[in-house]
């Protein structure tokens, strides 16, 4: 059974850090590209990042680029999201989610149930 | 604002048919046939239910059915159930490694 586990959400002032991490099990890790989407209240869903199953490709929405940062521990089943420069409008929930391809992600074929990251002073 | 168009609502009747739009643009759903929608139970991990426009993975009842027409998506559910009571999300890939999300409707069984 493929399990998503989220953690590192909380509560962050705005310009602060916060790592998110993915463990991942239930399926061949290395062989799937990851991805971070998020969902701010009352909002719908936005895709902010994912990376190939090497690790070697990644690409980000305009609204983070230059400030997160995806990437991935193969040998550890693990997916991560650094998050710097953080604003009020980055307040989500952030769910890890799993590609059935290796490269490019078209669809997603499992969620994670998400991790709350709070932006406020 | 979501990248994609859905209504913010849908109903039906147990045992009746309910047809969620979701509208895109000729860059995303209506460019590629990448369209899958979601089923998110409160505070559940959300559900593939529908990927490539029409395919179903497998667990997920016949009762749910995907099409698309031009720039616009559309999942069906026949023969409503009280559980199918849910959000459901659209969502489209839209080249350039990007993937868009709808803005989710909430589907009620009365």
């Amino acid at each position: 059974e493929v399990q998503l586990v989220e953690s590192g959400g909380g509560l962050v002032q705005p310009g602060g850090s916060l790592r998110l991490s993915c463990a991942a099990s239930g399926f061949t890790f290395r062989s799937y590209a990851m991805s971070w989407v998020r969902q701010a209240p009352g909002k719908g869903l936005e895709w902010v990042s994912d990376i190939s199953g090497s690790g070697d490709g990644t690409d980000y929405a305009d609204s983070v680029k230059g400030r997160f940062t995806i990437s991935r521990d193969n040998s550890k089943n693990t997916l991560y999201l650094q998050m710097n420069s953080l604003r009020a409008d980055d307040t989500a929930v952030y769910y890890c989610a799993k590609s059935p391809s290796f490269t490019v992600t078209t669809v997603i074929d499992y969620w994670g149930q998400g991790t709350l990251v709070t932006v406020s002073s | 604002q979501s990248a994609l168009t859905q209504p913010p609502s849908a109903s039906g009747s147990p045992g009746q048919s309910v047809t969620i739009s979701c509208t895109g643009s000729s860059s995303d759903v209506g460019g590629y046939n990448h369209v899958s929608w979601f089923q998110v139970h409160p505070g559940k991990a959300p559900k593939l239910m529908i990927y490539e426009v029409t395919k179903r993975p497998s667990g997920v009842p016949d009762r749910f059915s995907g099409s698309k027409s031009g720039n616009t998506a559309s999942l069906t559910v026949s023969g409503l159930q009280a559980e199918d009571e849910a959000d459901y999300y659209c969502s489209s890939y839209a080249g350039r490694n990007n993937l868009v999300f709808g803005g989710g409707t909430k589907l009620t069984v009365l």
